[in-house]
């Protein structure tokens, strides 16, 4: 089993549409949590983070479920300019007590008119 | 621009040629991870800095590859002997953090590498 596993999509929604993806872990002693954006041909930047709490940031949901070991990234009302792959980054404790950043493959998202 | 850079932004280069990437990070942060991304797929993480010190390296490194931070601000990262295998996207990323835990990381704009 991969350490991190995200479902590679497309997910193909309409503008206005609702659309949640998943990203789920192995290393239950994982400590921190990321969503990051990624267009194409160009490099990763930060959406959100993910807190035990989960947070809000207008649009945009993230959630952590330790007791399934999965995080979650809620998007409302998708616009075109969400169309991108999202990307989810675990970070386990490396065997240096260092923390080492572990990315899924990334979920492809199509927003459509 | 005080961002993350990196260059060349492009390197194409013979197999069993050596190349090497430079990355210069945000001034203030003192942690720089190095990753390679292939197409269809997410980063890879390769080796990891705070300040000069390599703390942590990916098992599946092989040994042609090097990395260094001498004073704790730019890094190389060497790549001996390509091999076609080798071809990705090289990503260089900083953050800050003096404690355990994970800071946000800002990626360069990557080196992409072509290994004919």
């Amino acid at each position: 089993r991969k350490e991190v596993e995200q479902d590679p999509g497309p997910f193909n929604v309409p503008e206005g549409a609702t659309v949640a993806f998943n990203c789920t872990y192995s290393n239950s002693a994982s400590q921190s949590f990321f969503w990051y954006r990624q267009d194409c041909r160009k490099e990763p930047k930060l959406l959100m983070s993910v807190y035990s709490s989960g947070n809000e940031d207008g649009r945009f949901t993230a959630q952590l479920n330790r007791a399934s070991q999965y995080i979650s990234l809620l998007i409302r009302d998708s616009k075109l300019s969400d169309s991108a792959t999202y990307l989810c980054v675990v970070n386990p404790v490396g065997a240096g007590g260092s923390y080492i950043p572990t990315f899924g493959r990334g979920t492809s998202l199509i927003v459509h008119p | 621009d005080t961002g993350v850079s990196q260059n060349p932004r492009h390197k194409i280069t013979k197999r069993g040629q050596n190349v090497t990437f430079r990355c210069d990070p945000i001034s203030e942060h003192n942690r720089l991870y190095w990753y390679r991304q292939t197409l269809g797929q997410g980063p890879e993480f390769l080796t990891y800095f705070q300040n000069e010190a390599q703390l942590e390296k990916s098992r599946l490194l092989s040994d042609r590859f090097s990395a260094e931070r001498p004073k704790g601000s730019f890094s190389t990262l060497e790549i001996q002997r390509t091999e076609q295998g080798d071809s990705a996207m090289y990503l260089c990323a900083s953050s800050s953090g003096t404690s355990g835990g994970m800071y946000t990381q800002y990626f360069g704009p990557g080196t992409r590498l072509t290994v004919l």
